[in-house]
């Protein structure tokens, strides 16, 4: 089973203030890294599907970053937004299987206004 | 609207019973999942299904059943061989392998 590890666990912010999360994984049997952004009383919902090395995504305020060499995945939010708030999780997926994500215990983010 | 819904949301079980978790999409996914989350860990897999009448375990299938007779259903079965089975539950779908996974609201199982 992978090791997922994301930090820090938890982060309070200033609205307008620019953060940042880390994804580790092993690098070997790659093949995709999910971000999904949880918010409280809500499913789940899939940010980004990054397959390649050095790969950028960006939706909005929101940007990740890949590095499948070395095994990590950057999370980017740009001036935070109270509306940020949320769980956000990244859950890499082999190669031998890529139907089975292995998710991490999540980076909890509060924006204060 | 399309997507996920799960039912109950909140569920109570008496030790030594079964109990069946429903989850339906109308997504026309062929891919359907079961997630279990605790406190302090990420959601492990249960059980997953790429396609009608197949499924797989995942990591902690001990204890949990399923069945996909139809593309729209996936059905869990907490069973009372399931030593812990108190948590939270997610079903998800996708269109195919490897991409994003879509989630329904969840439901919450507390065994009494």
């Amino acid at each position: 089973i992978l090791n997922v590890e994301q930090s820090p666990q938890s982060l309070h912010v200033q609205e307008g203030d620019s953060t940042n999360f880390t994804c580790s994984f092993p690098s070997s049997n790659f093949y995709a890294l999910h971000w999904y952004r949880w918010e409280t009383a809500k499913s789940p919902e899939a940010l980004f599907v990054m397959t390649l090395n050095g790969d950028e995504k960006k939706k909005g305020r929101i940007s990740a970053t890949l590095n499948t060499k070395e095994g990590y995945s950057y999370l980017y939010i740009k001036g935070s937004q109270p509306e940020d708030s949320a769980t956000y999780l990244c859950a890499p997926g082999g190669s031998y299987n890529t139907d089975k994500l292995i998710f991490g215990t999540g980076t909890r983010l509060q924006v204060f206004p | 609207d399309g997507g996920i819904t799960q039912s109950p949301k909140y569920l109570f079980r008496k030790e030594g019973q079964n109990v069946t978790l429903s989850c339906e999409q109308n997504l026309n996914h062929d891919a359907m999942y079961w997630y279990r989350q605790d406190p302090g860990q990420g959601l492990r897999l249960i059980y997953y299904s790429q396609i009608v009448n197949d499924f797989q375990k995942g990591d902690i299938a001990e204890g949990y059943s399923v069945s996909r007779e139809k593309k729209e259903s996936f059905p869990l079965t907490v069973t009372s061989a399931q030593k812990n089975p108190t948590a939270f539950y997610l079903c998800a779908s996708s269109s195919g392998t490897g991409v994003e996974q879509f989630f329904g609201p969840g439901t919450r199982l507390t065994v009494l």
